[in-house]
């Protein structure tokens, strides 16, 4: 089973709400990543957390904020967005053992600001 | 800089012919090479993963790899129009403890004609 799941779907907010995205693995993976995805372009990293420790932060503003609570959660505060932060989320993980890089996708969060 | 470069397309093949997906890349720290299949408005799915030099078959799909010439490729034998989409090609490096950051091809857009 390779499944990443990701809650909600779909999530319209406005620039001055404040909402959270959750993501979810039980493949027993210890590391767990955040992209941002645009329209016709490639997956931009913005996460990684490591055994349950961030260790990547790609120079995203503040207004994203994520937390790992456990291996197997990872979810993205958001607050003040504005509306170029519409994109598609996507929540990955990867088994952190060091030999195997594999990254799995969860099925994403479209997320519109208005 | 890390970088991987990949032809955007559209590709177009007829069906049951083979299509041919190139990227080439600029790290030689990256050691594993990824190929992801990407519906449009759904997250990419990962297809093939390929770690040393020669060939590697799963099904109609082979990747190769040549980290001499720094060359990654995707065949994919008897097309099939459900093979349409967007394919991203990855390299992984090493990003902290057990976790692997990848760098993204642009993508190339494969239309499989009936």
């Amino acid at each position: 089973d390779t499944e990443v799941t990701q809650t909600p779907k779909h999530l319209v907010m406005g620039m001055t709400n404040k909402k959270s995205l959750k993501c979810e693995q039980h493949m027993g993976h210890r590391a767990m990543y955040w992209y941002k995805q645009k329209a016709k372009k490639p997956p931009e990293l913005m996460f990684v957390y490591s055994y349950e420790k961030l260790s990547i932060n790609e120079s995203v503003p503040s207004r994203f904020s994520p937390e790992c609570p456990n291996s197997s959660l990872l979810n993205l505060h958001l607050h003040a967005l504005q509306p170029e932060d519409s994109a598609l989320y996507l929540c990955a993980s990867s088994p952190g053992t060091g030999r195997d890089e594999r990254q799995y996708f969860g099925p994403g969060t479209r997320l519109t600001v208005t | 800089q890390k970088e991987v470069e990949q032809n955007s397309g559209p590709l177009s093949v007829p069906e049951g012919a083979i299509a041919s997906l190139n990227c080439t890349y600029s790290d030689r720290g990256s050691q594993s090479f990824f190929w992801y299949r990407q519906y449009s408005g759904k997250s990419p799915e990962l297809i093939m993963s390929i770690y040393s030099n020669g060939d590697k078959e799963d099904g109609r799909f082979t990747a190769q790899l040549n980290k001499a010439s720094q060359y990654v490729s995707l065949l994919i034998r008897d097309s099939q129009p459900s093979d349409s989409a967007t394919y991203l090609c990855a390299g992984a490096h090493r990003s902290g403890a057990g976790s692997y950051q990848l760098t993204f091809g642009k993508g190339t857009k494969l239309s499989v004609i009936p």
